[in-house]
């Protein structure tokens, strides 16, 4: 079945600094790629997802680009924010009806 | 649109007692699914509803069961509760339709934590 392996954390980071959260995937065909957030306290949330390869999806100043050679989806943002401190998961589809998340990497931005 | 909305937001039970967890799926979807995040862990997949009937399973055993009523809320219920069901239970609504791809994306409730003493 599908898989995906994330980048462990935490990764702590200075204001402004650049982000990379590293996620590889291992797919049967080429489904659509995700990245969730997941606020202290709170359910996850969508940040942004790409549906083909080559795709880059963004939001909110983070992109990741759907690369089919490397099996891989980076997370990156040039400028962290202290509200950016969360725990962020890659995912996508296994089958007709789940999704498999990674482990998740926590960030924490110091102001 | 309202999203999905859980409940309670937090519970303690003791081994072996029972729970129900509910969930309120978002506006216009019509498929529902739970995940159990253990602390630190990623959501793993329990069960998906579609059509108030089970429409897949992931790797719990039959202690773990569900419903989906015809308004498309859910509940999910524990029945012999272990220690290691102490977890945080995401509810997630999704469609029309119930396969995941990039036009039918989960959307999270903020979930209902399970301390088991």
């Amino acid at each position: 079945g599908n898989s995906v392996t994330q980048m462990e954390g935490p990764v702590t980071l200075s204001e402004e600094a650049f982000l990379t959260i590293n996620c590889t995937y291992t797919a049967t065909g080429y489904p659509s790629l995700f990245w969730y957030v997941q606020y202290p306290g709170e359910g996850l949330q969508l940040l942004l997802k790409a549906t083909k390869a080559d795709d880059k999806g963004s939001n909110k100043g983070f992109e990741a680009t759907y690369r089919k050679e490397t099996t891989s989806f980076h997370l990156e943002k040039g400028s962290v924010q202290v509200s950016d401190s969360a725990v962020y998961f890659c995912a996508l589809p296994s089958g007709t009806y789940k999704y498999i998340f990674g482990t998740g990497t926590r960030l924490k931005v110091l102001a | 649109e309202t999203g999905v909305t859980q409940s309670p937001t937090h519970l303690i039970k003791t081994r072996g007692q029972q729970v129900t967890l509910r969930c309120s799926s978002q506006s216009g979807h019509n498929t529902v699914s739970w995940y159990q995040q253990a602390l630190g862990q990623g959501p793993q997949f329990i069960f998906q509803y579609y059509r108030e009937e089970e429409n897949g399973r992931g790797n719990f055993p039959p202690r773990f069961s569900g419903l989906q009523f015809p308004n498309y809320s859910s509940e999910l219920n524990v029945n012999a509760l272990e220690l290691d069901d102490s977890a945080l239970y995401l509810c997630a609504s999704s469609g029309p339709g119930t396969a995941p791809s990039g036009a039918n994306v989960l959307t999270f409730g903020a979930g209902s934590r399970l301390t088991v003493l």
